[in-house]
């Protein structure tokens, strides 16, 4: 079993429409968990993190943690173009190093 | 705030020679870098962990005699790939974070082996 598992997509979505990805980790000691997007080509960038249990809300975009279930995801709201890119889920493990799952590919049609 | 930069953006090179990469934190100071390695449509592998003044902690199946880091400040790292051979060619991206927060990345850097 990986470590942080993402569907990989691609995920199409209509341009003004909820995106919503989902990841799944196996360490249950796991602490912080980050939300990157990639697009082709560049470097990650953070787009948002989230260490409670519930619900984070930024702008467009909204991270939600279930400790419980070992689960968390990150919903972008009125989806634009300009988001389709691959969307790294992140966990923290040992020694402050990240582990990431394989990436998600969203696609938002206008 | 939190910008880390990286030098080249892009190096085409001759097979046998090294090449450096530099990664800096231009507005804070990192207590840890990172190296990854991200191949094409790849998720990023972690190459190695680096402390300033301490030895770099490399990943399983990472040769550190190969890939030489260097971290000699709380705002500078360097890799060094040494004896560039094709199989080299990736995109090689830094991080760099404050204690037990977030990482934040460098643009990367495009590695090319002739």
């Amino acid at each position: 079993q990986k470590e942080v598992e993402q569907n990989s997509g691609p995920l199409s979505v209509p341009e003004g429409a909820i995106a919503s990805l989902n990841c799944t980790y196996s360490d249950r000691g796991s602490q912080s968990f980050f939300w990157y997007r990639q697009y082709s080509g560049k470097s990650p960038e953070l787009i948002m993190f989230i260490y409670s249990n519930g619900d984070k809300e930024d702008g467009r975009f909204t991270a939600q943690l279930n400790k419980a279930s070992q689960y968390v995801s990150l919903l972008i709201r009125d989806s634009q173009p300009s988001d389709s890119a691959t969307y790294l889920c992140a966990v923290n493990g040992y020694g402050n190093k990240l582990v990431f799952g394989a990436g998600t590919i969203l696609r938002v049609k206008s | 705030g939190a910008v880390v930069s990286q030098h080249p953006s892009r190096v085409i090179c001759k097979s046998g020679t090294s090449v450096k990469i530099e990664c800096r934190s231009l507005d804070f100071q990192a207590t840890t870098m990172f190296w990854y390695r991200q191949f094409p449509k790849q998720s990023l592998m972690l190459m190695a962990t680096s402390n300033e003044g301490s030895k770099a902690t490399y990943e399983q199946g990472v040769e550190k005699d190969k890939f030489l880091i260097n971290h000699a400040s709380l705002t500078l790292s360097t890799l060094t790939v040494t004896s560039a051979h094709p199989e080299d060619s990736s995109f090689y991206i830094c991080s760099a974070s404050i204690l037990f927060n977030e990482q934040f990345f460098g643009p990367g850097t495009r590695l090319t082996v002739l």
